[in-house]
């Protein structure tokens, strides 16, 4: 079936150090959101990317969609301890009804040692 | 704007039987979805409804049903309840059929015993 597949599982860093979280499909994506998810809580909406290439910057947050629309990478700059949490990418694949539920990867667990 | 706000936060249930979980959606959004999340895994989709009509499915049985009403809130039901079904139910609500981001609810944590 589709998959999402989201490396690393976990991420240990220092405080200031950078991070990044990749994501792979197995099938060409229509678009594919990130959502951060604390500990305890709810998935939270970071971004879309839709365009074959696209680059979109929020502050220290990088998130980029590969050319093949099957790819796509978050950087976060200079960790701060409000980053932790899960980092998850969720693929929306093409649907020839309309329907398009997200796929989501396994997440990567950001842990920040200050 | 009020968010997505899910209903029980918790719920205990014994295997085989029937649970019934409510999600009202966010102002203005009338695509509902509904993700199972087991512990320490992504969401999974279940299903999603736009505009009362179900149109889109996950790798689910059929004991999983829902329904979505006409001012766009859902419920969630699962019939014949296994204890694989403990996990954190999450309803997620957006703005028509478009490139939009989904907002969440906080969730029902269901636990079969």
């Amino acid at each position: 079936g589709q998959q999402v597949m989201q490396i690393p599982q976990y991420q240990h860093v220092q405080e200031g150090e950078d991070f990044t979280t990749y994501c792979n499909s197995s099938t060409t994506l229509s678009n594919i959101q990130w959502y951060k998810q604390r500990p305890g809580g709810h998935p939270v909406f970071l971004i879309q990317l839709v365009k074959s290439g696209e680059v979109k910057k929020q502050k220290r947050l990088t998130f980029q969609f590969g050319e093949a629309k099957k790819n796509s990478s978050l950087h976060i700059t200079a960790t701060q301890t409000t980053d932790v949490g899960t980092y998850f990418c969720a693929g929306v694949m093409y649907s020839g009804g309309g329907a398009d539920g997200l796929t989501f990867g396994k997440g990567t667990h950001l842990i920040i040692q200050p | 704007e009020t968010g997505v706000t899910q209903s029980p936060t918790h719920l205990i249930k014994t295997r085989g039987q029937q649970v019934t979980l409510r999600c009202s959606s966010q102002s203005g959004h009338n695509t509902v979805s509904w993700y199972q999340q087991a512990l320490g895994q992504g969401p999974q989709f279940i299903f999603q409804y736009y505009r009362e009509e179900e149109n889109g499915r996950g790798n689910f049985p059929p004991r999983f049903s829902g329904l979505q009403f006409p001012n766009y809130s859902s419920e969630l039901n699962v019939n014949a309840l296994e204890l694989d079904d403990s996990a954190l139910y999450l309803c997620a609500s957006r703005r028509g059929q478009g490139h939009y981001g989904y907002t969440f609810g906080s969730g029902t944590r269901l636990t079969v015993v």
